[in-house]
């Protein structure tokens, strides 16, 4: 079945430093979503990528979507305290699954004032 | 407007009980998921409704689990006989449609003792 693997599943960084996130998945998709979890918290929507190469930016926040749709990437300028958290990729399956998104097991983001 | 709500938030079960965790998607939304998340993992998809479809229960991991959606709108996911591997977070999200963004609730944390 399709697997969405991300990397690296732990990120430390000091506050100012930047992050980034990878997120590959095993077959082609149609659109690849992000999702933030604060701790103690449930999955937030960010963003939605849907066109090969695509690029989105929010603030700081910038989203890649591959050229061959099965990677994606979210990198983080000056990371914030406020930006602790999970962050989830998460791609819909295909044909007659595609309603049902597969997650990554996440990144998760530390930040060190 | 209202998001997704989940009751109860926290749900302590001895072992061999049957529990009933509800889920109250967001008005109009007509997909509904059943997903768990255990400690530190991703989320595990368990159900998806679509509106008066039938559900697509392929992710439930066994018979003691069911799910039903009354109306199109309220969910209520059951467990028989409850197992300590059943501990977990069981999150609903909503979402307008399946190529939509999901919303979450804020869970159900429940632990078999």
């Amino acid at each position: 079945g399709q697997q969405v693997m991300q990397i690296p599943q732990y990120q430390h960084v000091q506050e100012g430093e930047d992050f980034t996130t990878y997120c590959n998945s095993s077959t082609t998709l149609s659109n690849i979503q992000w999702y933030k979890q604060r701790p103690g918290g449930h999955p937030v929507f960010l963003i939605q990528l849907v066109k090969s190469g695509e690029v989105k930016k929010q603030k700081r926040l910038t989203f890649q979507f591959g050229e061959a749709k099965k990677n994606s990437s979210l990198h983080i300028t000056a990371t914030q305290t406020t930006d602790v958290g999970t962050y989830f990729c998460a791609g819909p399956g295909s044909g007659g699954s595609n309603y049902k998104l597969t997650f990554g097991k996440g990144t998760l983001l530390t930040v060190n004032p | 407007g209202a998001g997704v709500s989940q009751s109860p938030s926290n749900k302590v079960t001895e072992k061999g009980k049957d529990v009933e965790l509800r889920c109250d998607p967001i008005s109009g939304h007509t997909a509904l998921y059943w997903y768990r998340q255990s400690l530190g993992q991703g989320l595990e998809f368990l159900i998806y409704f679509q509106g008066n479809s039938a559900p697509d229960k392929s992710g439930l991991p066994s018979d003691r689990f069911s799910a039903e959606r009354t109306g199109g709108s309220v969910s209520t996911l059951t467990i028989q006989r409850t197992q300590q591997e059943d501990s977990a977070v069981y999150l609903c999200a909503s979402s307008r449609d399946y190529l939509y963004e999901q919303y979450f609730g804020p869970g159900t944390r429940l632990t078999v003792t």
